[in-house]
């Protein structure tokens, strides 16, 4: 499978639940990336990694996990999350380099209830 | 503070004719700016891009202008075609250790009528 594949497409939970997102790249790229979508509101940079190392942490809450075991896997571990926390959670990769943008994979739909 | 904004929420263009959407950015230490393509259901797909030392990209029917001083890019697209209907993102990207920092505006949907 080639690009950048994320699971579960839509994922319900409740408030107490713990629960994760995966993404997987297939493109070489050495770069990830969680992006939140919220209605009527841009895509908002959580976090970012450039070769396994997070370099940045855009003031997100301690509810949210991020992992990166390799440079082909991303994961996102929700805990505790609150019903303002349901938006589209978009998965991207890049290669360190280059200016072509990020290959975003299809999102995650969660809804917190 | 948005760094990145896009101020049309929606735009309506007849089939055939200049789709233009516009871009206005607050911070000079952007270098490279992009323009993405969403349908519902799917991941932002990447479309055109410019670096800060240019003033226009041109791909097919796409064409980037990026005017420094103004601080603002437009896509154009000619002639529109049906299938170009979809949400537009405009992103300036900052390097950051190696990785991408792309900082997005809210969107513009972009509807092209028969």
């Amino acid at each position: 499978e080639t690009g950048v594949t994320q699971t579960p497409r839509h994922l319900v939970m409740g408030m107490t639940n713990k629960k994760s997102l995966k993404c997987e790249q297939h493109l070489g790229h050495n770069a990830m990336y969680w992006y939140k979508q919220s209605a009527k509101k841009p895509l908002e940079l959580m976090f970012v990694y450039s070769l396994e190392e997070r370099v940045e942490n855009n003031s997100v809450p301690s509810r949210f996990s991020p992992e990166c075991p390799n440079s082909s896997h991303l994961f996102l571990h929700l805990h505790t999350l609150q019903p303002e926390d349901s938006a589209l959670y978009l998965c991207a990769s890049s290669h360190s380099g280059t200016n072509y943008g990020y290959t975003f994979g299809s999102g995650t739909r969660l809804t917190v209830v | 503070d948005q760094q990145v904004k896009q101020n049309s929420p929606s735009l309506s263009v007849q089939e055939g004719r200049i789709s233009i959407l516009n871009c206005d950015y607050t911070n000079s230490m952007f270098d490279y700016f992009l323009w993405y393509k969403k349908y519902p259901a799917e991941g932002p797909t990447f479309l055109i891009s410019i670096s800060s030392i240019k003033d226009k990209n041109e791909d097919g029917r796409f064409t980037v202008f990026l005017n420094k001083s103004a601080k603002h890019l437009s896509l154009h697209i000619v002639p529109s075609q049906p299938g170009d209907s979809a949400v537009y993102f405009c992103a300036a990207s900052a390097s950051i250790q190696g990785a991408q920092k792309l900082v997005f505006g809210q969107g513009t949907r972009l509807t092209i009528n028969p």
